[in-house]
């Protein structure tokens, strides 16, 4: 089973500010990895996938990087919207396989 | 617009069989995709259950495989999920959701395992 490790648990920026999320694998996953933002009571949204594509209707704030066992999802110039919490999800192989999150909050 | 939609009990007592459907509307699950169950304790990740092809290929977490059943129909456009003999600890909200990247997700409905 792949799994996947995100850092830091939780991040406290302002807004304006950039994001640095991080999402480590066990083992390559090649670049079959996405990223989603959670807020509360709604369901994931998926925002970039193949690491490094933006989903339909996503800002080009948001950017992913990556392959092989490290990405990295970037948020640039934060809005008020954006903080949540932020999940890594893979694909290369089964059993799909989730990070544990990371929570973006206000400084 | 695709939609998908969960139905089901929101309570279910230990032991017994969770039962839930996912109705999609706005796009034929027939013409491809995976079609995939996640769940989320309370205030806790994620969780992939399993997923089914249009054709009926199934794949599940192997943590749960020995208790979960999903299945297709496309006479209905739905799919649905069977977790058996449920404990305290499948309590979570339960969604579905299109695709291997999970494009496009219901709702999710909480089910509660309780006597």
């Amino acid at each position: 089973e792949f799994v996947l490790t995100q850092s830091p648990a939780t991040l406290s920026l302002s807004p304006g500010e950039r994001a640095t999320l991080s999402c480590r694998a066990s083992q390559s996953v090649s670049s079959y990895l996405a990223w989603y933002q959670q807020k509360p009571g709604q369901p994931p949204r998926l925002l970039i996938y193949d690491a490094s594509s933006r989903a339909t209707g996503i800002p080009a704030r948001f950017s992913g990087s990556g392959s092989g066992t490290d990405f990295t999802l970037t948020i640039n110039s934060l809005e008020p919207e954006d903080f949540a919490v932020y999940y890594c999800q893979q694909r290369n192989n089964w059993p799909l396989t989730f990070g544990q999150g990371t929570k973006l909050e206000i400084k | 617009q695709v939609q998908l939609q969960e139905s089901g009990p929101g309570l279910v007592r230990p032991s017994e069989t969770l039962s839930l459907t996912c109705t999609v509307s706005g796009y034929s699950i027939s013409s491809g995709y995976y079609w995939g169950w996640i769940r989320q304790p309370p205030g806790k990740g994620l969780e992939w259950i399993g997923s089914i092809s249009h054709s009926g290929s199934t794949y599940y977490n192997p943590s749960l495989r020995s208790r979960v059943t999903i299945s297709v129909d496309t006479s209905k456009n739905q799919f649905s999920l069977r977790l058996s003999s449920v404990t305290a600890a499948d309590t979570a909200v339960y969604s579905c959701a299109r695709g291997n990247y999970h494009d496009t997700w219901g709702q999710g409905t909480l089910v509660t395992v309780s006597s």
